[in-house]
């Protein structure tokens, strides 16, 4: 069973401009999470998606946005970058958003933004 | 807000067992404890999680006092492979996690 993929790996960008990270979930998983993690920061929770529609969101500015389709997958956008949103974004699957489910992560995709 | 309190590193010798703390005062009856760990260059890896009682897998064990306000995950023989760093966190029943901070987790070292 292939794991989770997230495309781009890499990505440079520069300040003001918007940019689409992709994941694509574990077949049959449906609940895709999204997380940034910086080195001074941990990972630090975006939002989550479950069928299509978003159960929960963190502390970030309303320029981090998602939504996911209708065969999961899911996509984060960050609109208007600034330097600070460097950071290395990680998508996570599971089958449902329950507690007693795992999740599982992606490899990330790092984000430069100069 | 449901947070985990964990030290910023520890050291093991290859082969030997570790024992990895994780200190949850403010759990609540709902919440799941779950472990990851993240090696260099990789996204977070499931390691193990529970409830209430004590759980076993072929990666660890995980031992959860009796008032659940804090466990230790054990590797039973500590190899090169588990140098990571290990994070506790909580989950709730409904899987709600917008209030949890990873935090920095635990960084493992393993001397050969």
């Amino acid at each position: 069973k292939a794991g989770v993929t997230q495309t781009p790996r890499y990505l440079i960008k520069t300040r003001g401009q918007q940019v689409t990270l992709s994941c694509s979930p574990i077949s049959g998983h449906r609940s895709v999470s999204w997380y940034q993690q910086t080195p001074g920061q941990g990972l630090q929770f975006l939002f989550e998606y479950f069928s299509e529609t978003q159960r929960n969101k963190g502390n970030f500015p309303g320029r981090f946005s998602g939504r996911q389709f209708s065969n999961s997958r899911s996509e984060m956008n960050v609109s208007t970058l600034e330097l600070g949103d460097s950071a290395l974004y990680l998508c996570a699957s599971s089958l449902v958003p329950a507690g007693n489910y795992e999740q599982y992560f992606g490899p990330g995709t790092r984000l430069t933004v100069t | 807000d449901a947070k985990t309190t964990q030290p910023n590193s520890m050291e093991s010798n290859e082969e030997e067992p570790v024992h990895l703390p994780c200190n949850h005062s403010t759990i609540s009856g709902t919440d799941y404890i779950h472990w990851y760990r993240q090696l260099p260059s990789q996204g977070p890896e499931y390691v193990i999680h529970g409830l209430t009682s004590n759980v076993n897998n072929r990666m660890a064990s995980l031992a959860i006092a009796e008032d659940r306000k804090s466990s230790t995950l054990i590797l039973h023989r500590a190899t090169l492979r588990d140098a990571a760093v290990y994070y506790c966190i909580l989950r709730d029943t409904a899987g709600n996690n917008r209030k949890l901070i990873w935090g920095l987790g635990t960084s493992l070292a393993v001397n050969p």
